[in-house]
């Protein structure tokens, strides 16, 4: 079946460490997308990326970064200038045409320990 | 800032009750799309409305549009225990890029 994977579920970091959240989909689409999720606050969008080998910076890009070397892979890297890492993180994917609406990954939960 | 605001921010119902919850944005949109989020999980997509339309259904799920309000509004009819969950909307502000509001939590009772 089609869709998008996340890995892994749950991801700790200690201080200082930069962590990458794997995100790949098999469903043929060209954007993908990173949001960051923390309660009360609803989705921000991180980072994305409408074709290989391209990403836009989304309204809180401070502190990440990303990749997409490949059209199925979207690896998203919180960095350790990321001061406030802890949330659950969303990619989605959208194929071409914007007409049909996201299909979003089940997310990795961060915790800073 | 959230381009889309969902309203209220939770909601309780009994099983068999409808539930209502509206979205209200404030800059010009291609679409509007709605998704449903169960707790810990990705979101799920519900509905898409274009700017030209004014109403759609799936199911139990009825969306309207009101461009010149700049508001939606979700409907479930007949609602379950498995409704249980949060509601977003997501309007693209012309960009095609889909920004979320904060989600209403629905709460349905058995």
């Amino acid at each position: 079946d089609g869709g998008i994977t996340q890995s892994p579920k749950y991801l700790f970091r200690k201080e200082g460490q930069n962590v990458t959240l794997s995100c790949e989909q098999n469903l043929n689409h060209d954007a993908m997308y990173w949001y960051r999720q923390d309660p009360g606050q609803g989705l921000r969008l991180i980072y994305y990326s409408q074709i290989v080998n391209d990403f836009q910076k989304g309204d809180i890009a401070e502190g990440y970064s990303v990749s997409r070397e490949k059209k199925e892979s979207f690896p998203l890297t919180v960095t350790s200038a990321q001061k406030n890492p802890t949330a659950f993180y969303l990619c989605a994917s959208e194929g071409t045409g914007a007409n049909y609406g996201y299909t979003f990954g089940s997310g990795t939960r961060l915790t800073v320990v | 800032s959230q381009q889309g605001e969902e309203d209220p921010q939770a909601l309780s119902i009994q099983e068999g009750e409808n539930a209502t919850m509206n979205c209200s944005y404030k800059t010009s949109i291609n679409n509007l799309q709605w998704y449903r989020q169960n707790s810990g999980r990705g979101l799920v997509h519900l509905i898409l409305i274009r700017s030209n339309e004014r109403e759609k259904h799936s199911g139990r799920l009825r969306v309207t549009l009101d461009t010149s309000k700049k508001s939606s509004s979700l409907l479930i009819t007949a609602s379950r225990a498995a409704d249980t969950a949060s509601y977003f909307c997501a309007t693209d502000g012309g960009s095609y890029i889909p920004t979320f509001g904060r989600g209403t939590s629905l709460i349905v009772h058995p």
